[in-house]
């Protein structure tokens, strides 16, 4: 079975341009999550989908994120306009069943801004 | 503010000694609790989760938890070099919008455990 699958692993790129960031799930399953390390800080919830609907949103810092799961397969979470402190391991986990116990997470994207 | 609390470390245990970590939460809510083991630059593996009152074994390792004193803790028997890591202590949170179903989770720093050969 493959994992949960990330890319780009790394990403570097200038205050005010766009990233997107992309994170294909272990197939069948429903719940797909986006978590954020910032350097020194604990990884921290941004947002859950179940299936192709937004589950909760409410750790998302702000308005220059934005995240879709069309079709309720792969997921990308796009940032614009990138600023300094967006720069962080941005980690996505899916589950199979309803009650979200036994993520599996993906190896993460190192985005850095400068 | 829902805070997971863990000692960022590093803690240091010989090999073939029990590695003691330990975690603290604040809200009293939470119900489901996790462990897991991040090797650097690799991803969050899970490798304990704990529900209820009690000690949960798992080969060398068991999970403590005390909802009273909101305290979470892991022990490693045995402890081996490959046991060095990064372990996070992480709670179910509940959303205020789900109606149900998965939830995220609140995850402390982690603590930086080195065993020594």
């Amino acid at each position: 079975e493959a994992g949960v699958t990330q890319f780009p692993s790394h990403s570097v790129i200038e205050k005010g341009q766009t990233v997107t960031l992309r994170c294909d799930p272990i197939s069948g399953h429903d719940n797909l999550y986006w978590y954020r390390r910032v350097m020194g800080k604990e990884i921290k919830f941004l947002l859950h989908f179940v299936k192709e609907s937004k589950q909760d949103e409410s750790g998302m810092p702000n308005n220059r994120f934005l995240a879709e799961r069309t079709g309720g397969t792969y997921s990308t979470l796009k940032v614009q306009p990138a600023e300094l402190e967006d720069s962080g391991v941005y980690f996505c986990a899916s589950s199979q069943d309803l009650t979200g116990y036994g993520y599996t997470f993906g190896s993460g994207t190192r985005l850095t801004v400068v | 503010q829902k805070e997971v609390e863990q000692n960022s470390g590093p803690l240091s245990v010989p090999e073939g000694a029990i590695a003691s970590l330990n975690c603290t939460y604040s809200d009293r809510g939470s119900q489901s609790f996790f462990w897991y083991r991040q090797y650097s630059g690799k991803s969050p593996e899970l490798i304990m989760s704990i529900y209820s009152n009690g000690d949960k074994e798992d080969g060398r390792f068991t999970a403590q938890l005390n909802k009273a004193s909101q305290y979470v803790s892991l022990l490693i028997r045995d402890s081996q070099p490959s046991d060095s890591a990064t372990y996070l202590c992480a709670v179910n949170i509940k959303s205020s919008t789900s109606g149900g179903g998965a939830d995220g989770l609140t995850f402390g720093k982690g603590t930086h455990l080195i065993i020594q050969p």
